[in-house]
């Protein structure tokens, strides 16, 4: 139980374009699910909190307007990146949680390549 | 700020003897620490986990500690085996539910 599913896992896109992730909870419900982002060798860097049928809150630094977070149901959260640049390129990575406070499970990433 | 701090970016060790990963953290708010294995293009995998009101976890080859007074808790496995061979992140968690990361430690057991 407790699966997260992530789509797409790899995407290309070109400089401009947005490009949009999916993460969705299979077989409970999320209210609320978070968002990262890993640059190769680095830790994994929080960027958003997403809660079901609210405003995502997004950690100091992350631009708000060019990472849309939209938390529409218990099941599902999507990451858009909008007008995606070179430097956007990374792994991002949805984790839910589930029963209770404690247990975290998370999807199994998206690698973003913007040409 | 790095609340969350793995200073080994590296680790190797030999086949059926001890790994130890440590991990420092300076928010003392933070009230349940995990740690997590992670292979390249793919998301964590859960590994095991310590609540503030203990100072040992253990689970099979792995165990966990943790020294509230020092803000520092470590991993042990063993006996390591290849297999074991990937990046490790501790995490601790506070308020909100949300998970800091350390930069991760990445472990080689040689055969």
């Amino acid at each position: 139980g407790a699966v997260v599913s992530q789509h797409p896992s790899w995407v290309i896109c070109k400089s401009g374009t947005s490009v949009k992730i999916e993460c969705r909870s299979l077989d409970f419900q999320a209210t609320t699910m978070f968002w990262y982002r890993q640059f190769p060798k680095q830790s994994l860097m929080l960027m958003a909190t997403s809660n079901e049928g609210s405003k995502a809150t997004y950690e100091q630094g992350v631009e708000k307007d060019k990472f849309l977070i939209n938390h529409a149901s218990l099941t599902l959260s999507t990451l858009t990146v909008t007008s995606a640049h070179p430097e956007d390129s990374s792994f991002y990575i949805c984790s839910a949680i589930w029963e209770g406070w404690y247990g975290y499970t998370f999807g199994s990433g998206t690698r973003l390549t913007v040409v | 700020d790095q609340q969350v701090k793995q200073n080994s970016p590296s680790l190797s060790v030999q086949e059926g003897r001890i790994s130890i990963l440590n991990c420092d953290y300076t928010n003392s708010m933070f009230d349940y620490f995990l740690w997590y294995k992670k292979y390249p293009a793919e998301g964590p995998t859960f590994l095991i986990s310590i609540s503030s009101i203990k100072d040992k976890n253990e689970d099979g080859r792995f165990t966990v500690f943790l020294n509230k007074s020092a803000k520092h808790l470590s991993l042990h496995i063993v006996p390591s085996q290849p297999g074991d061979s990937a990046v490790y992140f501790c995490a601790a968690s506070g308020a909100g539910g949300k998970l800091i990361f350390g930069q991760g430690t990445e472990l080689s057991v040689k055969p």
